[in-house]
């Protein structure tokens, strides 16, 4: 079965800081897809990147930067010079390929950026 | 950009009382979703439908059931609402891909749902 574990409950920084968010997953498939969603205050589910697990490049997208290791299977989220804004809480999900339906999300990360 | 619309933010019911959920989104998504978020619990798979009048059981359907007569819109519903079924209710939708892949889901702003 597949899994996705956050082993970080809650994280906080002072703002300015980097952190990185870890997630690290589970899966006997060998095609698969790893997705991060932030979730402010507001509450909506926001999609920040998709990944699928033929594609090992690093993304870096801004201040936000993914480290994805099939060897270690793992797929962590930096944020660089955080800001108050990135006060939510960040899930990592993972889908294997099997048409879409079947995602799996982590616990999730709360993570509070103090300013 | 994808819209995702819930037709409430909030909604208080009472035991018993028969509970529609609506959700609408405007991107022609095949797959379309219902999540329950729970703290400590994370998101829970409801049901999902992947075409129009077709519907699938997620991780948790008991005490639910829902409708999709049109692409856009899927409908849950509780039919005797309970207490424990006070949650936070998340719609999402995804390109039905056609093939061994998976697209990113996108949410609405959820329905914080109170059963009293």
């Amino acid at each position: 079965a597949q899994k996705v574990t956050q082993a970080q409950t809650e994280i906080s920084v002072v703002e300015k800081e980097d952190v990185t968010l870890d997630c690290v997953y589970e899966t006997r498939d060998t095609t698969y897809y790893l997705f991060w969603y932030k979730q402010p205050p507001s509450g909506e589910l926001v999609f920040l990147i998709r990944r699928n697990s033929f594609d090992e490049q690093n993304e870096i997208s801004g201040r936000y930067s993914w480290n994805f290791q099939k060897s270690t299977s793992s797929f962590n989220f930096t944020i660089t010079a955080s800001q108050v804004v990135d006060s939510a809480v960040y899930f990592c999900a993972l889908s294997e390929g099997n048409y879409g339906q079947n995602f799996v999300f982590g616990p999730g990360t709360r993570l509070s950026v103090l300013p | 950009d994808v819209k995702v619309t819930q037709s409430s933010r909030y909604l208080v019911k009472r035991t018993g009382e028969k509970v529609f959920l609506e959700c609408v989104q405007d991107m022609d998504h095949e797959n379309m979703f219902w999540y329950r978020q729970d703290p400590g619990l994370g998101l829970r798979l409801i049901y999902f439908s992947y075409d129009v009048k077709m519907k699938e059981k997620g991780d948790i359907p008991e005490g639910y059931s829902v409708s999709r007569e049109k692409k856009e819109r899927f409908s849950l519903i509780l039919e005797s609402a309970s207490t424990n079924q006070t949650s936070m209710y998340l719609c999402a939708s995804s390109l039905y891909p056609g093939s061994s892949a998976s697209y990113e889901q996108y949410f609405g702003p959820g329905t914080r749902l109170t059963v009293t």
